[in-house]
């Protein structure tokens, strides 16, 4: 079945460090990823995406990286800063089922000082 | 601010009562995309409209409906309300291109009900 699932549902960092956080996916027909950024009391923001046919992308601090063979999927920070505390999901775009994005349960990311 | 509006912010209302929450997508955008989140479910895709037409539906349940207006503004509307339904929906929206079902999904800042 769809599903996407995260390995930990919380992460607390050291200001300056860099973050990880890993999903995994359960669709080999998804040849899409999202990764949204969480902030309480608002809406999901977009943060970076990736197609299939790609194994790493890169923005401002942040990377995803795809390993399709596992079906694993991760997002890094880079000098994560107390602004980047939030729920971080994946999403994953199943082939053929229009913009239906499936969400995985989300990775609290907490920043320490 | 991503440019989607969403209204009413906060909705208390009883069982078995209905409610309407509305969605402003951003300029220019002709998909509209309904989720509701909850602490048990998560972020659950319910409904996409493109252009005033359906296009993808999830596990909306039967008392839910929505739809999709001619100035691309969206309504969905919750009926015979239990306890369960009390959560976060959140309204997406997305480009121009019908065939592009990655077009990223911006979402607004939600609304809260709560079923008494």
């Amino acid at each position: 079945g769809e599903s996407v699932g995260l390995h930990l549902p919380t992460l607390s960092v050291q200001e300056g460090d860099n973050s990880i956080i890993n999903c995994a996916y359960s669709n080999s027909a998804s040849d899409y990823f999202i990764w949204y950024k969480q902030e309480s009391g608002k809406g999901p923001q977009f943060i970076i995406d990736i197609r299939s046919n790609m194994d790493k992308r890169q923005g401002q601090r942040v990377t995803v990286l795809l390993n399709k063979t596992v079906k694993h999927l991760s997002l890094q920070i880079a000098a994560t800063q107390p602004g980047d505390s939030a729920v971080y999901f994946c999403a994953d775009l199943p082939y053929n089922q229009g913009g239906k994005l499936i969400f995985g349960q989300g990775t609290e990311l907490s920043v320490k000082p | 601010d991503s440019g989607v509006t969403q209204t009413p912010k906060h909705l208390i209302t009883a069982t078995g009562q209905r409610v309407t929450l509305r969605c402003s997508p951003r300029s220019g955008d002709l998909s509209v995309y309904w989720y509701q989140q909850s602490l048990d479910q998560g972020l659950q895709f319910l409904i996409q409209y493109y252009n005033g037409e359906e296009r993808a539906k999830g596990n909306i349940l039967e008392r839910f409906s929505a739809q999709q207006f001619p100035d691309l503004h969206s309504e969905l509307n919750l009926s015979s309300l239990e306890l369960g339904d009390s959560a976060l929906y959140f309204c997406a929206s997305s480009g121009d291109t019908f065939s592009s079902s990655t077009d990223t999904q911006y979402f607004g800042p939600g609304t809260r009900l709560t079923v008494l």
